[in-house]
């Protein structure tokens, strides 16, 4: 399976964007990138998905590169509560295993 | 939206007995549901592909004999930790599948805590 590399961790001030990258160089054709979220002591919860194109929702951005080697997580004002390990996941199709990474630890600064 | 509602949320066992935890998708069918187990300050690692009516999928090193799971209705899966001890606390946590719309996406339980004493 296609593996992401996301920095271990990153700090953002409060109400400031926040760019979470990263790394998928062996993504095939198929593959969805995800990203989930997880607070300490609960299950990963759904932030964004996307395939090719760039897609927007409530809670953040997904801006996907054109070679699709890589992706961006922007979090548009940071608070307190998206404090939070962030995970990017890539599945092939629709119905796949996800294989977690390290994800990145997101401090955000009051 | 989805549900997925995971029980027990915390659990304490002595060591040598089985647990059993629930994983149950509240407003939709689930033909396929995940396990995984996190240890502390690491992320999840994939245990297991559970499918309604069928065997589970284990992933490579995952004991099936001591894991066991059964998924025996659309809305339901169970993970039973058997003849437990210490090395298996950590916390369990499920997903299930989901079609929303023209796209699927996975809902995560909120996990359970097992600690074996």
């Amino acid at each position: 399976d296609a593996k992401t590399t996301q920095p271990n961790s990153m700090e953002s001030n409060e109400e400031e964007p926040v760019h979470l990258p990263c790394n998928h160089s062996t993504i095939s054709g198929t593959d969805y990138i995800h990203w989930y979220r997880q607070l300490p002591s609960q299950g990963p919860e759904y932030v964004i998905h996307g395939l090719t194109s760039n897609v927007n929702n409530r809670m953040a951005s997904l801006a996907i590169a054109e070679d699709r080697k890589s992706s961006t997580l922007i979090l548009h004002r940071a608070t307190l509560r998206d404090a939070a390990v962030y995970y990017c996941i890539l599945s092939r199709g629709t119905g796949n295993q996800f294989y977690f990474g390290t994800g990145t630890s997101l401090t955000v600064i009051p | 939206g989805a549900v997925v509602s995971q029980h027990p949320s915390r659990v304490i066992c002595k060591s040598g007995t089985s647990v059993k935890i629930e994983c149950r998708s509240l407003d939709f069918q689930a033909t396929t549901m995940f396990w995984y187990r996190q240890f502390p300050k690491q992320s999840l690692m994939l245990m297991a592909t559970s499918n309604e009516g069928s065997k589970a999928t284990y992933e490579q090193g995952v004991e099936k004999d001591k894991f066991l799971i059964n998924h025996a209705s659309l809305t339901l899966s169970t993970l039973t930790v058997t003849s437990a001890h210490p090395e298996d606390s950590s916390f369990y946590i499920c997903s299930a599948r989901a079609r929303t719309g023209l796209n699927y996406g996975y809902t995560f339980g909120s996990g359970t805590r097992l600690t074996v004493v």
